[in-house]
């Protein structure tokens, strides 16, 4: 069955500390992995999206990596802000006979002042 | 430029009752899709649509229709309203492609009675 696994669940850290999400996912075949994050009550906006040969993608001061042998990604977020208090969601595409979009429950990060 | 636009934002319906939650964009996307959004739990995919004409059934359809007529509209259905169709409603597009972002729209809180 096709999966995204996230950890932790939910996550509080200071204001300006760095922190680091994962995302482990079982889905085959793979397309690409993305990172999106939510805040509350609006739609997801998607972050990073890694392909099958990429190991690394930064978009400011989020940097996602890709370890597709071990079926693993991770969530760097540097210097963190309040504006970062959101939920992080792992979603990784699979495209044969379909294209679906397969979704982690997500992280969710508390940055206090 | 207005992305993907969702209506109505909130409804509140009483068991038995029908609706239809309306989802367009005006990005010219072939890939339009709706989920629901339940708490701990990740999106899921009800419908999708990679083009006008052309919808799928997602891991959780029951209950629900969709048609894609042209390809900006993407209509959502409920056909007899149900307390477990209480949830946050997405429906998001995107171009097909490995590496296409996808847009989500703000969202739809249905709560069934």
């Amino acid at each position: 069955k096709n999966q995204v696994e996230q950890s932790p669940q939910s996550l509080i850290i200071l204001e300006g500390k760095n922190c680091t999400l994962q995302c482990n996912y079982t889905v085959s075949p793979f397309s690409n992995l993305r990172w999106y994050k939510q805040d509350t009550g609006r739609g997801p906006v998607s972050l990073t999206i890694m392909t099958f040969s990429e190991n690394t993608k930064s978009n400011g001061r989020y940097t996602a990596t890709l370890d597709a042998d071990t079926k693993q990604s991770s969530l760097h977020i540097t210097a963190s802000q309040l504006s970062d208090s959101a939920s992080y969601i792992c979603v990784v595409l699979t495209t044969s006979g379909t294209y679906k979009y397969i979704f982690g429950t997500g992280t969710r990060l508390k940055v206090l002042a | 430029n207005a992305g993907v636009t969702q209506t109505p934002k909130f409804q509140v319906l009483k068991t038995g009752q029908s609706m239809t939650l309306q989802c367009a964009q005006d990005m010219n996307h072939e890939y339009m899709s709706w989920y629901r959004q339940d708490p701990g739990m990740g999106l899921r995919l009800i419908h999708y649509s990679v083009g006008a004409g052309i919808t799928d059934q997602g891991e959780v359809p029951n209950g629900y229709n969709v048609s894609r007529s042209t390809t900006e509209d993407f209509p959502l259905r409920l056909l007899s309203a149900a307390p477990s169709q209480t949830s946050v409603y997405f429906c998001a597009s995107s171009n097909i492609g490995i590496a296409k972002i996808q847009y989500f729209g703000a969202g739809t809180r249905l709560s069934v009675l």
